[in-house]
């Protein structure tokens, strides 16, 4: 079966300090992997993606992932962590067609990041 | 340009009743997605339109769902209402969708309608 795991329920960490939040998949075939962001009473907003290339990819407000076939990771970091990134964050992933799960994205649980002042 | 609109944004509703959601995508994006988002089950996929057409489905009961209209906007519909329905349930568009080879696509999603059962 196809998964994402967020091994992390919450991230603290200070203001101005590099943050990272988790994300491991296990799919049958090259991944498509997501980040989305989702603040209260939102919904989800898109950070970055990869689907080919760099390994190293960048996105929205700052952030930044590393995509490790052989690690089966996808974590998201944050050189310099704002407060008003305190959110929840979802790792997804989806893969090719004619694969089970084409055509939707698997999310993790979500990890909520706060960043205190 | 405009986001995807989820309408109503709050429902209340009792067990045994029905509700019917609605998403209005992103201008030009053909392809909706239906999510339902508890606390306990997180995230999960209901069901993906394209083109007037259900083209994947997710592991839900036959009491949900849904449908597309030419002009893209969809509906989802619960049936007999059960208290395990409450959740968040969003709606994402995108161009062609993950499954339209569209892979370098990315799902816009709406704000949510938040569903109560009682």
């Amino acid at each position: 079966a196809q998964s994402v795991a967020q091994p992390e329920d919450q991230v603290n960490v200070a203001e101005g300090n590099p943050l990272t939040v988790k994300c491991t998949y296990s799919v049958s075939g090259n991944p498509y992997l997501f980040w989305y962001v989702q603040y209260p009473n939102r919904g989800l907003q898109f950070l970055l993606k990869y689907i080919t290339g760099d390994n190293l990819v960048k996105g929205s407000y700052g952030f930044e992932a590393e995509f490790n076939k052989s690690q089966t990771s996808f974590h998201l970091k944050k050189p310099s962590a704002l407060v008003s990134d305190s959110a929840l964050y979802f790792c997804a992933v989806t893969t090719l067609p004619g694969s089970s799960n084409t055509g939707k994205l698997i999310f993790g649980q979500g990890t909520t990041l706060q960043v205190k002042p | 340009k405009a986001g995807v609109t989820q309408t109503p944004r709050y429902l209340i509703k009792t067990r045994g009743q029905q509700v019917t959601l609605s998403c209005s995508p992103i201008s030009g994006h053909r392809s909706v997605s239906w999510y339902q988002q508890t606390p306990g089950q997180g995230l999960q996929f209901l069901f993906e339109y394209f083109s007037e057409t259900q083209r994947n489905k997710g592991n839900f009961p036959g009491r949900f769902s849904g449908r597309q209209f030419s002009n893209s906007r969809s509906e989802m519909n619960v049936s007999t209402l059960e208290l395990g329905d409450s959740a968040l349930y969003l709606c994402a568009s995108s161009l062609s969708g993950l499954a339209g080879g569209g892979l370098t696509d990315t799902q816009y999603f709406g704000p949510g309608t938040r569903l109560t059962v009682l």
